[in-house]
């Protein structure tokens, strides 16, 4: 089974903090996505890498970057959190290939609460 | 269906009855098509996908049908249980060159026992 990993369920930071989101895919999965989940919003993405240090910005990547040294790893940070970065945070891998499905596989996801 | 905005879609659906959610997708030149379930706490969850050169795909229960010409497509579960109660995503692919997929916003479906 592919599993997909995110470091916390739930989180706590302050304004100002420096805040760093862990993921990790154990299928040797090319592609990783973060997304951030609101209510009535969907799914949107932030930053996607399809190769280890390859980034590409999402359609929201304002407020964060990300980091990929390892393939199985993504890391999402957030520089300086704000409260309107408090949302579920969803991290995703899929396989690299025209001729193979793209479908996306999910972590549990992280509840990021900025106080 | 799904739409842009802040409150979710909801349906409502007795238990053992059909259900249907339905979603509209926005690019013409998408080639493929996921339904994804996300349960409460969770993270969404893969149910079935379909390609464009495809109307209708089966699987356990779940059944995706894909109208090209109005850019529709749809979920009909089956004989509904109350673990099917979640949040249902579709999703496309919009074939940009890369394999990002866009999603819609979710409908809430909920089973009345």
């Amino acid at each position: 089974d592919v599993k997909v990993t995110q470091s916390s369920r739930y989180l706590v930071k302050r304004t100002g903090e420096k805040v760093f989101l862990e993921c990790v895919q154990d299928m040797d999965h090319e592609n990783m996505f973060w997304y951030r989940q609101d209510p009535g919003l969907g799914l949107r993405l932030i930053y996607f890498s399809y190769d280890v240090k390859m980034k590409e910005k999402g359609d929201i990547p304002e407020g964060y970057s990300v980091s990929r040294e390892k393939k199985e790893r993504f890391s999402l940070i957030l520089e300086s959190a704000s409260t309107n970065q408090t949302s579920m945070y969803l991290c995703a891998s899929s396989p690299r290939g025209t001729l193979l499905n793209n479908e996306q596989f999910f972590g549990p996801g992280t509840r990021l609460t900025v106080l | 269906g799904e739409s842009v905005g802040l409150h979710l879609p909801t349906l409502s659906v007795q238990e053992g009855d059909n259900s249907i959610i339905n979603c509209a997708y926005s690019n013409s030149a998408s080639d493929y098509f996921i339904w994804y379930k996300q349960e409460s706490g969770k993270g969404p969850q893969f149910i079935i996908d379909i390609r464009s050169n495809m109307d209708k795909r089966q699987g356990q229960r779940v059944t995706v049908l894909l109208n090209k010409t109005v850019k529709h497509l749809s979920l009909q579960i089956a004989a509904t249980q109350p673990g099917d109660s979640a949040v249902y995503f579709c999703a496309e692919n919009p074939n940009f060159g890369n394999e990002k997929l866009t999603f819609g916003t979710g409908t809430r479906l909920t089973i009345i026992p």
